[in-house]
């Protein structure tokens, strides 16, 4: 149990150009989910939290009109990456929070790469 | 600010041999998370941590929390290959289930 998706797993963009990342719960819902940028050899850094029905909350830093998230649903959130630039290249992993629980379950992973 | 402090950052060891990975963090709460994350993947939930003196195994990894000292340790007994990854602590401030990482300590077990 406790499974969640990300899609796509990867994305090549070009400059300038925006994507949209996928972030599902398959067998729970999710009141709250998190996404997370991780560069090469650095740890998470927490970008934003969502909960289900309201705005995200971004950490200190995150642009949130270059990046936006959408939780729509109970089972999916969505990352749109606006006006991609190389520096935008980075591990996206979102994770998910059950209600009645603490602990945050973590997706597989989307690797963008914006040329 | 929340601050999680894992040290070493980097350990070489042989196969067979004890090692111990130390994690600080600053706030008081006390839920003590450890992964594990294999090169391009995303990350492996190992253990969770919730009270003063908890201890859990699995396998050849066993982890432990003193509240007191707001200090978790994760211990690796004869290590093997398999082994080599990069282990994380996070913490969650108190209060929140936002979670704050260390910078990660990556092994590599050595024949």
């Amino acid at each position: 149990g406790a499974v969640v998706s990300q899609h796509p797993s990867w994305v090549i963009c070009k400059s300038g150009t925006s994507v949209k990342i996928e972030c599902r719960s398959l067998d729970f819902q999710a009141t709250t989910m998190f996404w997370y940028r991780q560069f090469p050899k650095q740890s998470l850094m927490l970008m934003a939290t969502s909960n289900e029905g309201s705005k995200a909350t971004y950490e200190q830093g995150v642009e949130k009109d270059k990046f936006l998230i959408n939780h729509a649903s109970l089972t999916l959130s969505t990352l749109t990456v606006t006006s991609a630039h190389p520096e935008d290249s980075s591990f996206y992993i979102c994770s998910a929070r059950m209600r009645t629980a603490y602990e945050q379950y973590f997706g597989p992973g989307t690797r963008l790469t914006v040329t | 600010e929340l601050k999680v402090e894992q040290n070493p950052l980097f350990l070489s060891m042989q196969e067979g041999k004890n090692y111990t990975i130390y994690c600080n963090y600053s706030t008081t709460s006390d839920r003590l998370y450890w992964y594990r994350q294999d090169p391009g993947k995303s990350l492996e939930s190992l253990f969770v941590l919730l009270s003063n003196g908890a201890v859990k195994q699995e396998g050849r990894l066993m982890a432990s929390l003193d509240t007191k000292a707001r200090l978790s340790t994760l211990h690796i007994t004869a290590a093997v290959h398999d082994l080599s990854a990069t282990y994380f602590c996070a913490n969650s401030g108190a209060g929140s289930y936002q979670l704050t990482f260390g910078k990660g300590t990556k092994l590599s077990v050595i024949p």
